[in-house]
């Protein structure tokens, strides 16, 4: 079974530049998530799909990020400008989502510099 | 206000031995638990889960216990292994169809041989 895919793995930019990261989650999986995690932090949630519809985007500074998830599949995450402490592991992972309390399988995530 | 502890950055046991990982939680809205192991340039990967209705849950050499009067939750590895040396996360998720996780920020657990 393939996992979660993400890309680019790492992204280098200056500060005030857009950026765009992509994911494509495991087939079937109805949730999928966009999770930030900081240099010695755990992952934090920024946004929750479930299909193509948001569930909860709470957490995402949507003054910078944006996320879409057009066709209840693939999933791209933005950020514009970006800013010097949006320098993190973006994460995104999948689950069935539903009643059932499953696990949520993470890609490799996508390493973000902002310089 | 962090709404899930893990208070030891880091924890170093012999090969052999018990690894026991702690974690704390707040939130009472928790029903479900999960603890994540994520080695470098990784992403996480699912290692064992408890419903907050159990108080065990055991799978090989790994053992999750809940004790929801205290909002405490311990992870038991026995043996330790090398290839158990990972930052481990532990994750708790309230119920409802806004289910994503609400993380701790990781022990580093270190197996000398």
């Amino acid at each position: 079974e393939a996992g979660v895919a993400q890309s680019p793995r790492y992204k280098i930019i200056e500060k005030r530049q857009s950026v765009a990261f992509w994911c494509n989650p495991i087939s079937g999986h109805a949730t999928l998530y966009w999770y930030q995690q900081i240099l010695g932090q755990g992952p934090k949630l920024l946004i929750q799909f479930q299909n193509n519809g948001v569930v909860d985007d709470s957490q995402l500074p949507k003054d910078r990020f944006s996320a879409e998830r057009l066709k209840g599949v693939d999933s791209t995450l933005k950020i514009q400008p970006a800013k010097l402490e949006d320098s993190a592991v973006y994460l995104c992972a999948s689950s069935f989502g539903g009643l059932l309390n499953t696990e949520a399988f993470f890609g490799q995530g996508t390493r973000l510099t902002v310089v | 206000d962090q709404q899930v502890k893990q208070n030891s950055p880091s924890l170093s046991v012999q090969e052999g031995r018990i690894s026991i990982l702690n974690c704390d939680y707040t939130n009472s809205m928790f029903d479900y638990f999960l603890w994540y192991k994520k080695y470098p340039a990784e992403g996480p990967t699912f290692l064992i889960s408890i419903s907050s209705i159990k108080d065990k849950n055991e799978d090989g050499r790994f053992t999750v216990f809940l004790n929801k009067s205290a909002k405490h939750l311990s992870l038991h590895i026995v043996p330790s292994q090398p290839g158990d040396s990972a930052v481990y996360f532990c994750a708790a998720r309230s119920g409802g169809g806004a289910d994503g996780l609400t993380f701790g920020k990781g022990t580093h657990l270190i197996i000398q041989p």
